[in-house]
């Protein structure tokens, strides 16, 4: 059955540092996410795009965060200067059809910024 | 999207049905039902949606009331793998629209006992 991987499944990193998520979607799929858990937290949205475009972004996603497709398989979520209050499990989703309620999500990175 | 309010946590015994109610009392006449679960820190688990007619499948079935102002999630043999997080969330679905993220709340959490 297809799934959703990310990698790397925890990463480690300091204050300032940059930092990029990635992820592989279900090959068919066309719409991608991009979620966060802060520990004990609810799960948070924080980024839709479809078509190399952004089509939705929260208010937690400013400008220290990025995505990108670069090619036809990755997703990528990138933090520019990563701060304490980024720790937390990012989570990669997909589904196929615009809108969709179902939504495919991977196993997560765990983020520690120390 | 509509509010959905769910009981904090449950129990079931294994091998018992599990009914995980939810209540949405403020739903729109274009917005479905989606359930989905998240077992300790993974991502969350697509299970089951709908409009208005009862769902089953493979993993659950959803009875949503006449009204549509309440459903509720069973899981017709609860198993020990079945104990996380369960969440009731309520949005338009499919194309036409511009709401592509999915909003989580707290959930249930059902814990499935020997």
């Amino acid at each position: 059955e297809p799934e959703v991987t990310q990698t790397p499944s925890h990463q480690v990193t300091q204050m300032g540092q940059e930092v990029i998520l990635r992820c592989v979607p279900i090959s068919n799929h066309l719409y991608f996410y991009w979620y966060r858990q802060i520990l004990g937290q609810k799960v948070e949205f924080l980024v839709s795009f479809y078509n190399n475009e952004i089509s939705e972004k929260s208010e937690i996603f400013d400008d220290q965060f990025s995505v990108e497709r670069p090619d036809g398989s990755n997703f990528t979520l990138k933090i520019r200067s990563t701060k304490l209050e980024d720790s937390a499990m990012y989570f990669c989703a997909s589904t196929w059809v615009r809108g969709a309620g179902e939504q495919y999500f991977g196993p997560g990175t765990r983020l520690t910024v120390t | 999207d509509a509010k959905t309010t769910q009981p904090p946590s449950m129990d079931c015994a294994e091998g018992r049905a599990a009914n995980l109610p939810c209540n949405h009392s403020t739903i729109s006449g274009n917005e479905y039902v989606y359930w989905y679960r998240q077992i300790h820190s993974q991502g969350p688990q697509y299970i089951i949606h709908g409009l208005k007619n009862n769902e089953t499948n493979e993993m659950a079935s959803l009875i949503i009331t006449e009204d549509r102002k309440s459903s509720t999630l069973i899981l017709p043999h609860a198993t020990l793998r079945d104990t996380a997080v369960y969440y009731c969330i309520v949005r338009v679905s499919q194309s036409g629209g511009s709401n592509y993220k999915l909003t989580f709340g707290k959930g249930t959490l059902l814990t499935v006992n020997p």
